[in-house]
């Protein structure tokens, strides 16, 4: 069984400022990828950055970067420059090779003016 | 279609009744993926396909829901004898049969039960 955890039920943060959301999972397959998704309050699933477990570098994707620590499980999204509508949920999530995908339960981020 | 599709957006139902949501995925994806969503809540996997069936469906809270998939396309997730605990937005996504693409949402139906 795979699992997804975020610890960080709310965040805030200074405008401009970078933030950092915590991911950890867990699984035995030893091939898996890992995503990160943002919700608006208008409910819509975005698409913000993808990581593969043979990846070697860390994926980025303009102000996005993933912190990807295999040894300990973890693959932690940096936000640089938080812009005013960077506000919204954010979802970790991982698929396995069975294409079994499954999401964290979210972390809620408010960047403050 | 360009996206994932889901009717209805809204659905109001009275508690008892059967209720059930469609899901038209993009062409040619192979997985589809059927998530539940109350209000300020996480993303609670309930099942998913792969082709016509269905590897998992340890998610399915109880024996009221069930779901099918024919042809490799359009699913169908029925609730029956509906409660007002079923009431959230119900989310079907799809992807392609590479793990290393994302996976493209709906918009949801809205159920409430009253």
């Amino acid at each position: 069984a795979q699992k997804i955890t975020q610890t960080q039920p709310g965040m805030f943060v200074q405008e401009k400022e970078a933030v950092t959301l915590d991911c950890t999972y867990d699984t035995s397959d030893p091939s898996y990828g890992l995503f990160w998704y943002k919700q608006p309050s208008s409910g819509e699933m975005i698409f913000l950055i993808y990581q593969g477990s043979y990846d070697q570098q860390n994926a980025t994707e303009g102000r996005y970067s993933l912190n990807f620590q295999k040894a300990r499980k973890s693959a932690n999204l940096v936000i640089s420059a938080s812009q005013l509508g960077d506000s919204a949920m954010y979802f970790c999530a991982m698929i396995n090779a069975g294409n079994m995908l499954t999401f964290g339960g979210g972390t809620r981020l408010m960047v403050k003016p | 279609g360009a996206g994932v599709s889901q009717s209805p957006s809204n659905k109001v139902t009275e508690k008892g009744k059967d209720v059930e949501l469609r899901c038209d995925p993009i062409s040619g994806h192979t997985a589809l993926y059927w998530y539940r969503q109350s209000l300020g809540q996480g993303l609670e996997f309930l099942i998913y396909f792969q082709g016509n069936s269905a590897p998992d469906k340890s998610g399915l809270p109880s024996d009221r829901f069930s779901a099918e998939r024919t042809g490799g396309s359009v699913s169908t997730l029925t609730i029956q004898r509906t409660q007002q605990e079923d009431s959230a937005v119900y989310l079907c996504a799809s992807s392609s049969t590479f793990m290393n693409t994302e996976a493209f949402f709906g918009q949801g139906t809205r159920l409430t039960v009253v």
